[in-house]
């Protein structure tokens, strides 16, 4: 098993720019959730899945789009980037609620 | 005032030195306490994952938790270098809540 896996590892990107975050993973989870890491905040939740055609907002929802097609995939959308998305973006996922989240290993995001 | 106080460091301690690192928080909704490790450039792994207050050890890791005070712990017995590493407390209300709330993260290093 691969796991979770993000692509790209990293990105730079102007202001207004779109772009899509991949996340997928290969352990059959129904769960599946996108956090941002930045320096002093901790880890926050953006939107999460809890399977194929189901998705909520977290904690820090605005300016991100989420689609949940297939159990395996969990993509995020920037429609229009702004500075302040600037982080590292980790995607996790779990079987189930009482289930661990295994993190992927992230995607560093700059917007100019 | 954040959810979750964790004292950011940098902590750095000699090889076989006992670690303390620690969180506080206001919310006593919080009833799921977790550690997570995150090694540089990598996504973060679940630790410990305790409820209850009191003490839980797996190997050379002890997670304490005292709801009384607000405050949780984890201890490090015989740290290693290996255990050099941004170290995340996570909170939940519900048991498998996909909503955890992190502390900001203690980036420790383990000298030889």
């Amino acid at each position: 098993n691969a796991g979770v896996t993000q692509t790209p590892k990293f990105q730079v990107l102007k202001t207004g720019q779109s772009m899509t975050l991949q996340c997928a993973q290969d352990m059959n989870h129904e769960y599946m959730s996108w956090y941002r890491q930045d320096p002093g905040m901790g880890l926050r939740l953006i939107h999460y899945s809890v399977g194929a055609g189901i998705t909520d907002q977290g904690e820090v929802p605005n300016g991100y789009n989420v689609s949940r097609s297939t159990t395996e995939d969990f993509p995020l959308r920037l429609l229009s980037a702004a500075p302040s998305q600037t982080s590292v973006y980790f995607c996790a996922s779990r079987v189930d609620r009482t289930d661990t989240q295994y993190f992927g290993p992230g995607t560093r995001l700059t917007v100019l | 005032q954040k959810e979750v106080e964790q004292d950011p460091g940098p902590l750095s301690v000699p090889e076989g030195a006992i670690v303390s690192l620690n969180c506080t928080y206001s919310n006593s909704a919080f009833q799921y306490f977790m550690w997570y490790r995150q090694y540089s450039r990598k996504g973060p792994e679940l630790l410990m994952y305790t409820y209850s207050s009191g003490n839980k050890e797996d190997g050379r890791f002890t997670a304490q938790v005292d709801k009384s005070s607000k405050y949780i712990s984890l201890f490090i017995r015989d740290s290693q270098p290996s255990d050099s590493a941004t170290y995340l407390c996570a909170l939940s209300v519900i048991q498998g809540a996909q909503k955890l709330v992190f502390g900001q993260g203690t980036r420790l290093t383990i000298n030889p």
